[in-house]
């Protein structure tokens, strides 16, 4: 367990809503990220960030955006819901002390209709 | 280039029997290669991690075997148990400016039967 609480778990939304699913940490951890989970592509990053306000595109951030104002939290909004978007996320953390290794929170269902 | 080919899809293997699962990557500036067990509905888990500098790494009945000139790692679990029935992910990744990102197999559907 490295402390990390995703929310909302489940979420059903309209096409078209704005959406936003929140990490929180409880460990200082600097890196975190946000994954997607797709049937036959495995988990995908979508942005991740290296520090307060510090935050990077990842290979698949088309129709997302992230804000991180504070250490413990790192917010992932869908500006307009498509159902191409319906996946579930991943919030992780890595941290110098373990390595390259990064840990998953338990993720967030999201069904886009 | 980016890319981790992961093999095969989905695998059903007896109690007791040797499940493997081979990867293969192509960028060679890739310097840890972990694994990740998944059970439903729950997030994927460090099972074990090998970097290039070694052949093998064994943790208890999981093993990867590393072969740095073929660009490819495999996940091999002895004695396979029901309780190993999951998805498996392959990734790799390189420790460039501190930011640890991974690419990711497709994932290995596990089926052990009791």
């Amino acid at each position: 367990d490295a402390g990390i609480t995703q929310s909302p778990r489940h979420k059903v939304t309209e096409t078209g809503t704005p959406v936003t699913l929140r990490c929180h940490q409880t460990e200082n951890h600097r890196y975190m990220y946000w994954y997607r989970q797709d049937p036959g592509h495995g988990l995908r990053l979508i942005h991740y960030s290296y520090g307060v306000k510090d935050t990077d595109k990842g290979e698949v951030s088309d129709g997302y955006s992230v804000s991180r104002s504070k250490t413990e939290d790192f917010l992932l909004t869908l500006e307009s819901a498509t159902s191409s978007q319906t996946s579930v996320y991943f919030c992780a953390i890595s941290t110098p002390s373990a390595g390259n290794t990064i840990y998953f929170g338990e993720g967030s269902w999201l069904t886009v209709v | 280039q980016q890319q981790v080919k992961q093999s095969p899809q989905s695998l059903i293997v007896q109690k007791g029997g040797i499940s493997i699962i081979n990867c293969a990557y192509e960028n060679t500036a890739f310097d840890y290669f972990p694994w990740y067990q998944q059970f439903p509905g729950k997030g994927p888990a460090l099972l074990i991690a090998i970097r290039p500098d070694v052949s093998e790494k064994k943790e208890g009945r999981f093993t990867i075997s590393f072969n740095k000139s073929a660009k490819q790692f495999s996940l091999h679990i002895m004695d396979s148990q029901p309780g190993d029935s999951a998805t498996y992910f392959c990734a790799a990744s390189t420790a460039g400016s501190g930011t640890y990102k991974y690419i990711f197999g497709t994932g290995t559907r596990l089926k052990v039967l009791a």
